[in-house]
C-alpha cells in the first residue's frame, strides 16, 4: 500500500512569490493535516482538512491556505512568501476524525525562500 | 540536556546501550501520547503510543512510560542500534482536540 506522497520534494521561490504544495493521503484516509517544521523546531500545526472541509487551522496568517479535493488529496498555498517561510512542510493523513487515530506522514516538501 | 536557539537536545550513546529520551507535556487534559521517529530527509514515523489510562506500554525494543502526576513521558530504546539514530518527537492529544501538539524533539546519535 502506498504511503502519503508529497510533491514537489524541493521548491525554491523568491520573496513575494506564491508556492503550491501537494499531498496525496493513504487510500481510505479522509483527514489531511499540514505542518510546518522550521529548522531545529518541532512541528507547528497549519491546517486540518476532513471530507473536503477545513476543520481547524493553526496560528498562521491568512496567506497560508489550502483545500482538499473530492479524492481527499490536498493542496497548501502560501502567498506573498517571506524568508521565514523557509521550512519543511509535512503532510499527514489519518482515517478520520478521532484524537486517537494515528497520523501517517509524508516525506515533506522543502521550501526555500530566497 | 536543554539547548538554546536552533540546536535540538542531543543524546549520544554507544551501540548496544539502552537509551532514554524524555518529554515534558503541558496540557493536563491530554490523554493520548505518541512517540515519532524522524530520520534525516524523511517525515516522522510512528513508533509507539499510550493512553492516559496506562502508565507503561511496550513494543519491540521500545517502552513508553507515562507519569501523569508530573506530566512526563519517556521513551526507552533497548540495545540501541546505529539505525536508531534520528530525531525523536513526543506528541500529546486530547479528546477535545483532533490536533496533536508536538515537542521540539531530541536528536539521538548512536556511535558504533
Amino acid at each position: 500500500e502506498a504511503g502519503v506522497t508529497q510533491s514537489p520534494t524541493h521548491l525554491i521561490k523568491t520573496r513575494g512569490q506564491q508556492a503550491t504544495l501537494r499531498c496525496s493521503p493513504i487510500s481510505g484516509h479522509t483527514s489531511v493535516y499540514w505542518y510546518q517544521q522550521a529548522l531545529g523546531l518541532g512541528l507547528q500545526f497549519l491546517l486540518w482538512y476532513d471530507e473536503g472541509e477545513e476543520r481547524n487551522r493553526g496560528n498562521f496568517p491568512p496567506r497560508f491556505s489550502g483545500r482538499q479535493f473530492p479524492n481527499y488529496s490536498s493542496e497548501l498555498n502560501v502567498n506573498a512568501l517571506e524568508l521565514e517561510d523557509s521550512a519543511l512542510y509535512l503532510c499527514a493523513s489519518s482515517v478520520g476524525q478521532s484524537s486517537y487515530n494515528e497520523q501517517f506522514f509524508g516525506p515533506g516538501t522543502r521550501l526555500t525562500v530566497l | 540536556g536543554e539547548s538554546v536557539g536552533l540546536h535540538l537536545p542531543t543524546l549520544s550513546v554507544q551501540e548496544g546501550d539502552n537509551s532514554i529520551i524524555n518529554c515534558a507535556y503541558s496540557n493536563s487534559a491530554s490523554d493520548y501520547f505518541i512517540w515519532y521517529k524522524q530520520e534525516s530527509g524523511k517525515g516522522p514515523q510512528f513508533i509507539i503510543d499510550i493512553r492516559s489510562n496506562m502508565d507503561k506500554r511496550q513494543g519491540q525494543r521500545v517502552t513508553v512510560l507515562l507519569n501523569k502526576t508530573v506530566k512526563h513521558l519517556s521513551l526507552q530504546i533497548a540495545a540501541t542500534q546505529p539505525g536508531d539514530s534520528a530525531v525523536y518527537f513526543c506528541a500529546e492529544n486530547s479528546k477535545r482536540s483532533y490536533i496533536p501538539t508536538f515537542g521540539r524533539g531530541t536528536s539521538l546519535i548512536v556511535h558504533p
